[in-house]
């Protein structure tokens, strides 16, 4: 089945630096990916849909250029948190759009745990 | 008012009964609903999916949608303790899902 591989599964970094999160469809082209960032004990909340070849579209409250995301590609969008703080840390989440080909709705990358000290 | 509200968990049911999940939306243009399991630490996997009103069944899952009302649930048969998670609704609007709370499946053995 269509794979959405994200890496990397865990990171603590400290307040002030910068990570980078990626995700790859494996074996289809992803033109539409989203961002999630999910605090324990509740739900998935939708950061940003990024489109290929295109700027990234942010739900409102999520600051464009604390989270940067780039869709260069059909198989690689990242999600680089800038100038990371504590309350920054969380479990962040990718999804693609499953191409019409028989499959169903989204498919998930496995998430990223981001802890920040 | 939420948009996607999810009956409050924890639900805990003996293994072999039926886990009864529900969902309300607020977005009536909602065409697409999914349902999601998550387990602990991990990212949703997929249970079912249903586009039409009425019932749609697969394997130990019954989904059933109602639009009119703007309802969605879900049924497991013959609970097992590795259904044990928590279980996410989420319609789909202009190709963006939308997820509710979700409620968390304890089955005991």
């Amino acid at each position: 089945g269509a794979v959405v591989s994200q890496h990397p599964s865990w990171v603590i970094c400290k307040s002030g630096t910068s990570v980078k999160i990626e995700c790859r469809s494996l074996d289809f082209q992803a033109t539409t990916m989203f961002w999630y960032r999910q605090f324990p004990k509740q739900s998935l909340m939708l950061m940003a849909t990024s489109n290929e070849g295109s700027k990234a579209t942010y739900e409102q409250g999520v600051e464009k250029d604390k989270f940067l995301i780039n869709h260069a590609s059909l198989t690689l969008s990242t999600l680089t948190v800038t100038s990371a703080h504590p309350e920054d840390s969380s479990f962040y989440i990718c999804s693609a759009r499953l191409p019409r080909t028989g499959n169903d709705g989204y498919t998930f990358g496995s998430g990223t745990r981001l802890t920040v000290v | 008012q939420k948009e996607v509200e999810q009956n409050s968990g924890p639900l805990s049911v003996p293994e072999g009964a039926i886990a009864s999940l529900n969902c309300t939306y607020s977005d009536r243009v909602s065409q697409s609903f999914f349902w999601y399991r998550q387990y602990s630490g991990k990212s949703p996997e997929l249970i079912m999916s249903i586009y039409s009103n009425g019932d749609k069944e697969d394997g130990r899952f019954t989904a059933q949608l109602n639009k009119a009302s703007q309802y969605v649930s879900l049924l497991i048969r013959d609970s097992q303790p590795s259904d044990s998670a928590t279980y996410l609704c989420a319609p789909a609007n202009d190709y963006k899902l939308s997820f509710g709370a979700g409620t968390t499946v304890t089955v005991r053995a």
